[in-house]
């Protein structure tokens, strides 16, 4: 199974809007509503920030948010804040049973 | 509030099995019928490794299915990852994940496994 892909970075300045592109297959993102997103800040573990496309756990802001149309997801971050610098991906489950995550995007806040 | 913990050894020979263990606290692992393993190579992506059903099933990534195995014991509330044959390129931070409908919704803090003579 390949990797889904996602742009290698974005920035933007505090309070803009930031969206981040996963492209997949019909065999994985197509298949199911079952894209997830994940931040990762240096040297810490991921955090689950979306599930199941649109699905916030509690907790995760309301700036953060999940769509997706055919082969592609996409996050997207609202009022862009310093504190959401991080690493993220994202993961989706695939019609033979498994999971697989993007190849990672790096979010620069200028 | 449930808590996973990686543990095992830090340093694997080369041709050797890897093996490590995830335990459940705060919590039962019943909370979560499904659980499973990521590693991360240094300065990579993440990597799923696979994923155990507390029936009793499996399912692996196909690029690691002929050297894994995960196991889990309900009454320690614990379950493990053993991957055989390692080299260089298993060199990882290991991390075990609860699932929530697609997603893993708590992850250990991770393990440092290096492969190396």
């Amino acid at each position: 199974q390949s990797a889904l892909t996602q742009p290698p970075s974005v920035s933007g300045s505090p309070g803009q809007s930031v969206t981040i592109s996963c492209t997949g297959t019909s065999s994985d993102v197509g298949s199911y509503n079952s894209v997830s997103w994940y931040q990762q800040p240096p040297g810490t573990a991921p955090k689950l920030i979306i599930f199941d496309v649109s699905n916030r756990p509690s907790g995760v802001p309301d700036r953060f948010s999940g769509s997706k149309s055919g082969n592609t997801a996409s996050l997207t971050i609202s009022g862009l804040q310093a504190e959401d610098e991080a690493d993220y991906y994202c993961s989706s489950y695939t019609s033979s049973n498994t999971y697989v995550f993007g190849t990672g995007t790096k979010v620069t806040v200028v | 509030q449930v808590l996973l913990q990686e543990s095992g050894p830090g340093l694997v020979t080369p041709s050797g099995t890897l093996s490590l263990t995830c335990t459940v606290s705060g919590g039962s692992i019943s909370i979560s019928n499904w659980w499973s393993w990521v590693r991360q190579s240094p300065g990579k992506g993440l990597e799923w490794i696979g994923q155990i059903y507390l029936g009793g099933s499996n399912d692996y990534n196909p690029s690691l299915k002929s050297r894994v195995t995960i196991s889990v014991d309900k009454s320690k509330s614990q379950f493990s990852l053993n991957l055989n044959s390692v080299t260089a390129a298993d060199t990882a931070i290991y991390y075990c994940a609860k699932h929530r409908g697609f997603g893993f919704d708590i992850w250990g803090q991770g393990t440092m496994v290096t492969v190396s003579s």
